[in-house]
């Protein structure tokens, strides 16, 4: 099942923050998060592992709680360059043996608009 | 330069035909994925693989076929029987996603994209 992203749209102005929320039924593995630009390809941003290691840019950090199967990700003194669309992509437990499908079901977006 | 690159970039499909996206990756990933994207929406997971030779069926696999030959090939058909297939599809390729080495799990490369349109 696909996870939920809220809110679907966000409109910033430079220097600004924002919270993007990403929430699954499901237990999770990982949660990764992405930005795509227009016609573009996804580019990764971060990724959070179960246990509380996780990886990505110097300047977007992100929560990841295990027990509500939530992921915050959260852009601080927002750039123009931040516009784009934001993307959560979750791998959920395959079996009782804790391993991971391999694989990501991705939250329908968020659109994230920065203006000068 | 490694990445991944797909062709065509724009490809244009007649009614009752099949064509054929390639997706080409030198990172020597094990693992390969085939999204479609339709405008305002997500991604959705088509097929994937995670060895050569071995594939499995995504989230809406229906009137699409795909072969792991090679490793660094995944290439994905869309059949005739694929009714609305006007979409952006997108590859990706990661190291396989096993272990808890967070510095290779998973993390997807993605393609440039082929915008497939029905004349």
């Amino acid at each position: 099942q696909q996870p939920v992203q809220s809110p679907q749209a966000v409109i910033l102005r430079e220097g600004e923050d924002a919270v993007i929320n990403c929430s699954s039924s499901k237990a999770l593995y990982s949660v990764h998060w992405y930005r795509q630009k227009h016609g573009e390809a996804p580019v990764f941003l971060m990724i959070l592992l179960k246990g509380g290691e996780q990886k990505g840019h110097d300047k977007i950090s992100a929560s990841f709680n295990e027990k509500k199967q939530q992921s915050s990700l959260y852009l601080t003194a927002s750039q123009l360059s931040y516009s784009g669309t934001y993307f959560c992509g979750t791998d959920s437990f395959h079996n009782a043996g804790g391993t991971s499908y391999g694989k990501l079901t991705f939250g329908q977006g968020t659109i994230l608009t920065v203006h000068p | 330069d490694g990445g991944i690159t797909q062709s065509p970039k724009y490809l244009f499909r007649k009614e009752g035909q099949n064509v054929t996206l390639s997706c080409e990756q030198n990172l020597n990933h094990d693992a390969m994925y085939w999204y479609r994207q339709d405008p305002g929406q997500g991604l959705r997971l088509i097929y994937y693989s995670q060895i050569v030779n071995d594939f499995q069926k995504g989230d809406i696999a229906e009137g699409y076929s795909v072969s792991r030959e090679k490793k660094e090939s995944f290439p994905l058909t869309v059949t005739s029987a694929q009714k609305n297939p006007t979409a952006f599809y997108l590859c990706a390729s990661s190291v396989k996603g096993e272990g808890s080495r967070i510095s290779s799990y998973n993390i997807q490369y993605f393609g440039a994209g082929t915008r497939l349109s029905v004349l």
